[in-house]
């Protein structure tokens, strides 16, 4: 079985400031970790994915994630958040042979950005 | 490369009805996945299809039945409608071979039972 925490429903920082979105996961089996962004009335579109190798994963518009399995965690981080950055974003983890597998997604955090 | 495309974008139906939603994969993707999002959660996993038959199923009643056809497209059926069948129903397309593919989301149809 996997799961998905997402701390904290809500996120403000200002434009300009490092961006921090926690993401802790529970798996069986060694986890994929996805996280993907959501804009109003939009789909889910991928910002970045650990599968193996490398931990710290680099994503689009200058996200990205660390994986650390000792502590079973997959934050998101941007060192400089831009107004374009508000949106919905969720962390999601599946088992081995990501195509083929269903993401467990977390509830989601709702970040906004304060000029 | 239209990408992921569903259609209807948004349905209103009432208690008891019948909706059908439909899902076209990204080019060259042969597997398709459903998932409903309701207000303020994150998706949720209802079924996956690969070759014509469900592949996986996620912890969802009978009522919600799929289909997928030889062009790979697909359809989401719900009968019996619920008021809490009300949600964005999201369709995801993948290639099955490899192991290292990425799900593609289509915009979502926004589903209201009144």
């Amino acid at each position: 079985a996997q799961s998905v925490t997402q701390l904290g429903s809500h996120v403000s920082v200002s434009e300009g400031a490092l961006v921090l979105l926690r993401c802790n996961y529970s798996s069986s089996v060694p986890p994929y970790l996805f996280w993907y962004v959501q804009y109003p009335n939009q789909g889910l579109q991928l910002l970045l994915k650990y599968t193996t190798g490398a931990t710290l994963v680099k994503g689009i518009n200058g996200f990205e994630a660390e994986f650390k399995k000792s502590e079973t965690s997959f934050h998101l981080t941007k060192p400089s958040a831009h107004m374009s950055d508000a949106a919905e974003y969720f962390c999601a983890v599946s088992g081995a042979n990501f195509g083929n597998e269903k993401l467990t997604f977390g509830t989601g955090t709702r970040l906004t950005i304060i000029p | 490369d239209a990408g992921v495309t569903q259609s209807p974008t948004h349905l209103i139906k009432t208690r008891g009805q019948q909706v059908t939603l439909r899902c076209s994969p990204k080019s060259g993707h042969d597997t398709v996945s459903w998932y409903q999002q309701a207000l303020g959660q994150g998706p949720q996993f209802i079924f996956q299809y690969y070759e014509e038959e469900e592949r996986q199923r996620g912890n969802f009643p009978d009522r919600f039945s799929g289909h997928q056809f030889p062009n790979y497209s697909s359809e989401l059926n719900v009968n019996a409608l619920l008021l809490g069948d009300s949600a964005l129903y999201l369709c995801a397309s993948s290639l099955s071979a490899g192991w290292n593919t990425e799900a593609f989301f289509g915009q979502g149809t926004r589903l209201t039972v009144v």
